[in-house]
């Protein structure tokens, strides 16, 4: 276990439809990071915040946002979905997110089906 | 632009027989490497990381992995594979000021009892 939660773990919903998913980070985190990982695009970065602040963007399209929150969780916001958007959308979390030493510790996942 | 590449898409191996992973990446500045492993249905666990120092590192479950500055590689090895290290590898980077992780394509394991 990571420290690093996520919600919902599964989520079904059509095309079309927007979602939200959930991360907590580790505790004593600042940065949060968001991932995609689909079968043809492998592991993808989206978006990375720390303290409240963005960092840096991804491949992330402009039909997905995400936020980070004063008491630190994140959610990333999917609207007008569609079949592509079907992946596994990790959150991570580290320390700092900036330094030699920072290292990011991986929640367990949102597998999002959209039909 | 920052790539990984991982030799190996699938690679099967008889339970005792010895691992490498091979993991290249092309980057101009300073980085800091990682692998991780990602068991059937779970999430991505750190299994090894090199910030600096000895660019021999060990991680967990008798795993161990080499960094060579001059071939801008950092393959993971194991002695003896167990088939509990059946699992997808993925080698990642990012600059040593931090940021996001670029990965590899991972690599999947498959190891026979």
């Amino acid at each position: 276990d990571s420290g690093v939660t996520q919600t919902p773990k599964h989520l079904i919903t059509a095309t079309g439809q927007r979602v939200t998913l959930r991360c907590s980070p580790r505790s004593g985190d600042l940065s949060v990071y968001w991932y995609q990982q689909s079968l043809d695009q492998g592991l993808q970065f989206l978006i990375h915040y720390y303290n409240g602040e963005e960092r840096a963007k991804g491949n992330i399209l402009e039909r997905f946002s995400a936020q980070q929150f004063p008491d630190l969780h994140s959610e990333l916001n999917l609207s007008s979905l569609e079949l592509g958007d079907s992946a596994l959308y990790f959150c991570a979390s580290s320390l700092a997110g900036r330094g030699s030493t920072d290292t990011q510790y991986f929640g367990p996942g949102t597998r999002l089906t959209v039909l | 632009a920052q790539s990984v590449s991982q030799h190996n898409h699938h690679v099967i191996l008889s339970e005792a027989a010895s691992l490498e992973l091979g993991c290249n990446y092309s980057y101009g500045g300073t980085v800091n490497l990682f692998w991780y492993v990602q068991y059937p249905g779970q999430h991505l666990q750190l299994l090894l990381k090199y910030f600096s120092g000895d660019p021999l590192v060990k991680g967990i479950k008798g795993f161990e992995a080499e960094f060579i500055k001059s071939k801008f590689s950092f393959n993971l090895r194991k002695p003896s594979v167990q088939w509990s290290d059946t699992a997808e590898y993925f080698c990642a980077v990012h600059p040593s000021q931090g940021g996001k992780l670029i990965f590899g394509q991972g690599t999947e394991l498959s190891v026979k009892p």
